[in-house]
C-alpha cells in the first residue's frame, strides 16, 4: 500500500529556506498516472494547496507562493523535494505531501502523508 | 485564486442528512468536473470521501455524496452518525492547472 512521509525541520528561522522531503514507499513516482503535490494547513486554518509536479517534471505552484517556492522529484530515490524561500511566521504549518491521479475524466489527491509540523521562529 | 467558499459551520442529530456547499467559479468548479471532498479530524491527515464530484472511493461509505450546479459542489452526508463529526474541505481544480480549497465546514452531530 502506497505510503508517503514527510521529514524535515521542525523548527525554521525567519528569512531563511523551508526544506522538506516526502519519501514515497510501496510505489514508485515515475508513473504517468500520477503527479505529486504539496498542501499546508496553519494552526487552527483551512487547507492551503502549494503546489505540483508532474510525470513530465512540468511544475505549478499556487500564485500567491510561485515567487517563493521548488518542488522537485528525485527519481532515484523516490523523493519529492518542497523548498520555500524567506519565510515568515505565516508559513508556520503542517505541511503534507500528496499523490495525484490523472487520466481521462478523472483527476484527484488520493493518498496523503500524515504531515509534518514546521513553524517559523523569529 | 480565492478560495472556494463553504459555511463555517453545519450541524445535524443523528439519523438525518446535512448537506455542506461549496461555491467557486466558472475557472474552477463551474468549469471542470474534478472537484473533491475531505474529511479531517482533529490532529489526522485529510481523508478523500469524494472524487471527480460524485465518486467515492473505495471503502467510503455510501452515506456520503457529492453533486454539482453551475459553479457551486455539494456534499451530503445521509444518515448521519457520530462517526462523522469532523472538518469537511472542498477542493476544485482550475483553469491554470493549479488546485484550490475552501475554507472549510465544521460538522457537528447533535
Amino acid at each position: 500500500q502506497l505510503q508517503l512521509q514527510e521529514s524535515g525541520p521542525g523548527l525554521v528561522k525567519a528569512s531563511e529556506t523551508l526544506s522538506l522531503i516526502c519519501t514515497v514507499s510501496s510505489g514508485s513516482i515515475s508513473s504517468s498516472s500520477y503527479y505529486w503535490g504539496w498542501i499546508r494547513q496553519p494552526p487552527g486554518k483551512g487547507l492551503e494547496w502549494i503546489g505540483s509536479i508532474y510525470y513530465s517534471g512540468s511544475t505549478y505552484y499556487n500564485p500567491s507562493l510561485t515567487s517563493r517556492v521548488t518542488i522537485s522529484a528525485d527519481t532515484s530515490k523516490n523523493e519529492l523535494s518542497l523548498k520555500l524561500s524567506s519565510v515568515t511566521a505565516a508559513d508556520t504549518a503542517v505541511y503534507y505531501c500528496a499523490r495525484g491521479f490523472l487520466e481521462w475524466l478523472s483527476n484527484h489527491m488520493d493518498v496523503w502523508g500524515k504531515g509534518t509540523t514546521v513553524t517559523v521562529s523569529s | 485564486q480565492s478560495a472556494l467558499t463553504q459555511p463555517a459551520s453545519v450541524s445535524g442529530s443523528p439519523g438525518q442528512s446535512i448537506t455542506i456547499s461549496c461555491t467557486g467559479t466558472s475557472s474552477d468548479v463551474g468549469g471542470h468536473n474534478y472537484v473533491s471532498w475531505y474529511q479531517q479530524h482533529p490532529g489526522k491527515a485529510p481523508k478523500l470521501m469524494i472524487y471527480d464530484v460524485s465518486k467515492r472511493p473505495s471503502g467510503v461509505s455510501s452515506r456520503f455524496s457529492g453533486s454539482k450546479s453551475g459553479n457551486t459542489a455539494s456534499l451530503t452526508i445521509s444518515g448521519l452518525q457520530a462517526e462523522d463529526e469532523a472538518d469537511y474541505y472542498c477542493s476544485s481544480y482550475t483553469n491554470s492547472v493549479t488546485w484550490v480549497f475552501g475554507g472549510g465546514t465544521k460538522v457537528t452531530v447533535l
